[in-house]
């Protein structure tokens, strides 16, 4: 009856390096997102999936930042060349289907010095 | 855009009284309204969900309106508690683009005891 984890809880990185930040959701969820909160603010939608596939991509905000989602459960977030500005709280949700409640998780927060 | 706004952006309250935090949105062409609480450093913990047909939905001490064709809802708490001190979100599933939520900024709740 485990819920949304997200692995790991914080990251910290030098400006320049990869990151892959991981999420496993609900068992039997198909509908998959990613957001991400910077400090005082709303979360920000980045990729929906509903499966395997990336269903909506329209909130990556370019193309240092990729998802995936190979066999329609755990999804990684991967940054390439990170920059000071990606540092946030980047949050996973899961959910029966696309209208459904989403269920998140508890976030990795991600620090880029 | 839709865009979602919630006022006050903080708000602190002695403890037992009752109170109302706002959210508006400015697409009425939503799926559903969700308020959400957030503890410091946590994720999101989903209150309520209002579908779009529906006019209210109720949780214990806890109950949310939805307004459609004016764009607002709140929530209503009732004899406030120290434990209910945390960020409060409402999210708007929007029906046209991404079927992505779409957040408010947050009301940050202090109850004083």
């Amino acid at each position: 009856g485990a819920g949304v984890s997200q692995t790991p809880s914080n990251k910290v990185t030098e400006k320049g390096k990869y990151v892959e930040l991981r999420c496993d959701p609900i068992s039997g969820h198909t509908a998959l997102y990613w957001y991400r909160q910077s400090l005082g603010q709303g979360p920000e939608f980045l990729i929906y999936f509903q499966g395997t596939g990336a269903a909506d991509d329209s909130g990556l905000p370019n193309d240092r930042f990729f998802a995936v989602r190979p066999e329609g459960s755990v999804s990684t977030l991967k940054i390439q060349r990170t920059e000071r500005g990606d540092s946030a709280v980047y949050l996973c949700a899961s959910g029966l289907a696309e209208t459904d409640t989403q269920y998140f998780g508890p976030g990795t927060r991600l620090t880029v010095l | 855009k839709q865009e979602v706004t919630q006022i006050p952006a903080a708000l602190s309250v002695p403890e037992g009284e009752n109170l109302v935090l706002n959210c508006s949105f400015t697409d009425s062409a939503i799926y559903n309204l969700q308020w959400f609480r957030q503890d410091p450093g946590k994720g999101l913990t989903s209150l309520l969900l209002i579908q779009s047909s529906q006019r209210e939905q109720t949780s214990g001490r806890l109950n949310a309106s939805l307004d459609k064709s004016s764009g607002r809802s709140t929530l209503y708490i009732a004899a406030s508690q120290p434990g209910d001190s945390a960020t409060y979100l409402c999210a708007v599933l929007a029906m046209r683009g991404a079927q992505k939520l779409v957040f408010g900024q947050g009301t940050r709740l202090t109850i004083n005891p």
